[in-house]
């Protein structure tokens, strides 16, 4: 296993398309994250989820945004009718159970640009 | 409301040289302090933490310091070496366990050979 992989590495749509992204963790990591990162700024937390279950989800995470890990696996962030503010770097990450912070490991991100 | 700031976007430093690197933060709720590099077309990589229950971290060429009545840390590197060219971000956490991670905007590093 490589790492936390991300597909795709880069989306161009068009605003008001919807739009999914694909993450998977490193194998048996029973945590997963995700993340944004837009120009200039360092990455922000959208959600987290342990195994299937959805534990937090950011104020950043609108209506127009779900997140999924059906099996526990990997997981779907959707984005339902895109903006030009949703343009961005989205970042997934995996940890053990049983590790700490330091044990986040990022994927390559999937950058999305709407135009 | 940026809680975690870099103020510095970018850094230059001769190589074997020290490079410093910081970070402040605002909310006293924060104990665990992280600090991430990213290469480009890569995502970020742990490279070394620190609790509130200390005062320095060290690990190999990188050392991490922390002041909390000043709400203030910074990463040391050195000597300094062209590998560490890379954008470097802090991070925080309001305790161990806590899974979210609170990030600065960065601050990019150069190490000119």
């Amino acid at each position: 296993d490589t790492g936390v992989s991300q597909d795709p590495r880069h989306k161009i749509t068009k605003r008001g398309q919807n739009v999914t992204f694909r993450c998977d963790p490193i194998s048996e990591h029973n945590r997963l994250y995700w993340y944004r990162q837009t120009l200039g700024q360092g990455p922000e937390f959208l959600t987290y989820f342990q195994n299937e279950a959805q534990l937090e989800k950011s104020r950043l995470l609108s209506d127009r945004f779900s997140a999924e890990r059906p099996k526990g696996s990997f997981s779907t962030l959707e984005i339902q009718r895109t903006e030009q503010g949703d343009s961005a770097m989205y970042l997934c990450a995996s940890s053990p159970m049983t590790g700490g912070l330091e044990t986040q490991y990022f994927g390559p991100g999937t950058r999305l640009l709407v135009l | 409301d940026q809680q975690v700031k870099q103020n510095s976007p970018s850094l230059s430093v001769q190589e074997g040289r020290i490079s410093i690197l910081n970070c402040d933060y605002t909310n006293s709720m924060f104990d665990y302090f992280l600090w991430y590099k990213k290469y480009p077309a890569e995502g970020p990589t742990f490279l070394i933490s620190i609790s509130s229950i200390k005062d320095k971290n060290e690990d190999g060429r990188f050392t991490v310091f922390l002041n909390k009545s000043a709400k203030h840390l910074s990463l040391h590197i050195v000597p300094s070496q062209p590998g560490d060219s890379a954008v470097y971000f802090c991070a925080a956490s309001r305790d161990f366990g806590n899974e979210k991670l609170t990030f600065g905007t960065g601050t990019r590093l150069t190490i000119i050979p």
